[in-house]
């Protein structure tokens, strides 16, 4: 059985950073993908981007290119998500995923994390 | 990027009822679309994925269908523990995008 555990909530000044981790358990974490998927307060999901451990690889939504970076250490089965230049707006609840690639079934999310909520005020 | 429109945003219904969500893409994605279900204050839960394929452990009174842009997700028989927001996801290209979500309320 898989299972995401992340880091707790944080408090954060408007032009800081953030560094969220997503420890996995089960599965085979250097070959399944992982996805950070970010939720505003009462608005809905917003997939920001993802990273194959094995190829080091990483993918980002272009809203978010150059402000966040998607890394891993595959020692430890931890995934981080950094978020630089904090703004109010980046008040959310973020999301790890495991990224299943299914062949004919394509890719789907099967396992997430507990979210951690990153709060940024000033 | 590809968007993803989800109809209605708000339903409505009775514990018994049958209810359908629509998705609709703004190009073709073949089959590669996700259904999630979410509860306040709760990580998402896959439900579905390639339009069709019931994830392990859902209630089959969950099913779904569609293809490149039309797709659809039925509940056949609402329970208690069904009311919470759906969302759909295509997962044909980088970006990931998820639907609006639609939010299930009992009546």
């Amino acid at each position: 059985q898989v299972q995401l555990v992340q880091s707790g909530n944080e408090v954060k000044k408007p032009g800081s950073s953030v560094k969220i981790s997503c420890k996995a358990s089960g599965g085979t974490f250097s070959r399944d993908s992982i996805s950070w998927v970010r939720q505003a307060p009462g608005q809905g999901l917003e997939w920001m981007g993802g990273i194959i451990p094995i190829f080091g690889t990483s993918s980002y939504a272009q809203k978010f290119q150059g402000r966040v970076t998607i890394t891993t250490d595959e020692s430890m089965k931890t995934a981080y998500l950094e978020v630089t230049s904090l703004r109010s707006d980046d008040t959310a609840v973020y999301y790890c995923a495991r990224v299943v690639s299914g062949g004919y079934f394509g890719k789907y999310f099967d396992y997430w994390g507990q979210g951690t909520k990153v709060t940024v005020s000033s | 990027d590809i968007q993803l429109t989800q109809s209605p945003s708000f339903l409505s219904a009775s514990v018994g009822d049958r209810v359908t969500i629509t998705c609709r893409a703004s190009q073709g994605i073949s089959r590669f679309l996700a259904w999630y279900q979410q509860i306040p204050g709760k990580a998402p839960k896959l439900l579905m994925y390639a339009a069709s394929t019931l994830h392990s452990g859902v209630p089959s009174r969950f099913s779904g269908s569609g293809s490149e842009t039309e797709f659809s997700l039925t509940i056949s028989s609402l329970q208690p523990e069904d009311f919470a927001t759906y969302y759909c996801q295509q997962l044909n290209s980088d970006p990931y995008t998820f639907g609006q979500g639609t939010k299930l309320e009992i009546k």
